[in-house]
């Protein structure tokens, strides 16, 4: 049973660039969920996703960002005329339910480079 | 508005000693807490959790307690080992909702 997979692992923009970042959830999670986590510090929440649904996306910056988990394929973040302040690890975790207690299961992460 | 803190940004014990690695909340309307071990470039790994029902749970060497007046929980490592050292990420859960709030981390440094 493979885990939350993400790719690229390692992903080098220019500023002004296009970042699109993906995660396969394990099989048989319909929930998604976006973290990034700054230097220095611990991970943030930035959307909530089901199969063609946001949830919750109250972690999201307001401007650039947005984030799909289409009826096939994998969730993606995709992150628009990228800024060196967008440099961070992205991490994608999954679950099967959202209401139980069910603990989330993290991808190794993308780690986003912008020069 | 840090809802979740870990004051303690390192901790150093020794082999066999007991690691206690310390979480503070804010928000009452947490229902669930749980545990992350994070290895450099690596993802976090689940570890234990806890609902807000209960005021302690454990798994091994590894116990969670949650005392919900003083809105902190804690988790203690006993016996501690060196492949546990790590950063330590407590998470809390707000009612229905399936996102987490983190604290900053903790890192332990288990010495041999």
């Amino acid at each position: 049973n493979a885990g939350v997979m993400q790719n690229p692992r390692h992903l080098v923009r220019r500023r002004g660039q296009e970042a699109r970042l993906r995660c396969s959830p394990m099989k048989g999670h319909s929930h998604v969920y976006w973290y990034r986590q700054l230097p220095e510090e611990g991970l943030k929440f930035m959307v909530y996703l089901q199969k063609e649904n946001i949830i919750d996306e109250s972690g999201m910056p307001k401007e650039r960002f947005s984030a799909e988990f289409p009826k096939e394929g994998p969730s993606i973040l995709r992150i628009q005329q990228v800024v060196r302040g967008d440099s961070a690890a992205y991490f994608c975790a999954s679950s099967p339910l959202d209401s139980e207690n069910t603990e989330a299961f993290f991808g190794q992460g993308t780690r986003l480079t912008v020069v | 508005d840090q809802q979740v803190k870990q004051n303690s940004p390192s901790l150093s014990v020794q082999e066999g000693r007991i690691s206690i690695l310390n979480c503070d909340y804010t928000n009452s309307m947490f229902d669930y807490f749980l545990w992350y071990k994070k290895y450099p470039a690596e993802g976090p790994t689940f570890l234990i959790s806890i609902s807000s029902i209960k005021d302690k749970n454990e798994d091994g060497r590894f116990t969670v307690f949650l005392n919900k007046s003083a809105k902190h929980l804690s988790l203690h490592i006993v016996p501690s080992q060196p492949g546990d050292s790590a950063v330590y990420f407590c998470a809390a859960r707000p009612s229905n909702t399936g996102k987490l709030i983190f604290g900053q981390g903790t890192t332990l440094q288990v010495k041999p």
